[in-house]
């Protein structure tokens, strides 16, 4: 079947540090992988974009890869702040026809205590 | 701009009962589309649309329609509520269909069905 995974569990950890959030899948081919965050009572909202050929991508204090061999990737968010605490999603985009779907992960938690 | 407008934010409802969840958008985008979000199953697509006067359904389609008379309105219609459809809906917007650009979503709606 196919699937998204990401940690259902919560990831705290502590300000100043490096928060690395996982995004697995199976049975997809995307073309794509968007990261949105989310917070509560709101909306996602977008924060990045990697296609298949990109190993990475940056932004700011933002880091993706994208590994398509493992089905995997990985969300990086560098000297996190308390102010980043929130739900990250990771979406694959799939090339369908007249339109390309965006599938969604159930996102992790993440908590960053000052 | 306003971006992706929702109403209304909180509704309850009884088993049985019609109503609609209004969605428009001032960014002159294609495509829109309506999510479900429920606790440990990520955002599910239930109906999108390509441009004014055509949909299709997403995953989750049934008990729910909807129309697109113009490009900026989406609304998703619930003719006879259940239970199973107490969720948070949210639309989202993007341009253009066949892109793959980053989604707007709204600020959601929170319905419960009694």
């Amino acid at each position: 079947s196919q699937k998204i995974e990401q940690n259902s569990e919560a990831l705290n950890i502590q300000e100043g540090k490096t928060a690395t959030l996982t995004c697995n899948y199976t049975n997809y081919s995307p073309a794509y992988l968007q990261w949105y965050r989310q917070d509560p009572g709101r909306g996602p909202v977008f924060l990045l974009l990697i296609r298949e050929n990109e190993k990475e991508k940056r932004k700011e204090r933002l880091k993706v890869t994208f590994d398509t061999t493992l089905k995997q990737s990985l969300f990086h968010i560098t000297a996190s702040q308390p102010a980043d605490s929130a739900t990250y999603l990771c979406a694959l985009t799939l090339y369908g026809g007249a339109t390309n779907k965006l599938i969604f992960g159930t996102g992790t938690l993440l908590a960053v205590q000052p | 701009n306003a971006g992706v407008t929702q109403t209304p934010k909180f509704q309850v409802l009884k088993t049985g009962q019609s109503m609609t969840l209004q969605c428009a958008q001032d960014m002159n985008h294609e495509y829109m589309s309506w999510y479900r979000q429920d606790p440990g199953m990520g955002l599910r697509l239930i109906h999108y649309s390509v441009g004014a006067g055509i949909t299709d359904q997403g995953e989750v389609p049934n008990g729910y329609n909807v129309s697109r008379s113009t490009t900026e309105d989406f609304p998703l219609r619930l003719l006879s509520a259940a239970p199973s459809q107490t969720s948070v809906y949210f639309c989202a917007s993007r341009a253009p269909s066949g892109g793959v650009n980053e989604q707007f979503f709204g600020p959601g709606t929170r319905l419960t069905v009694l």
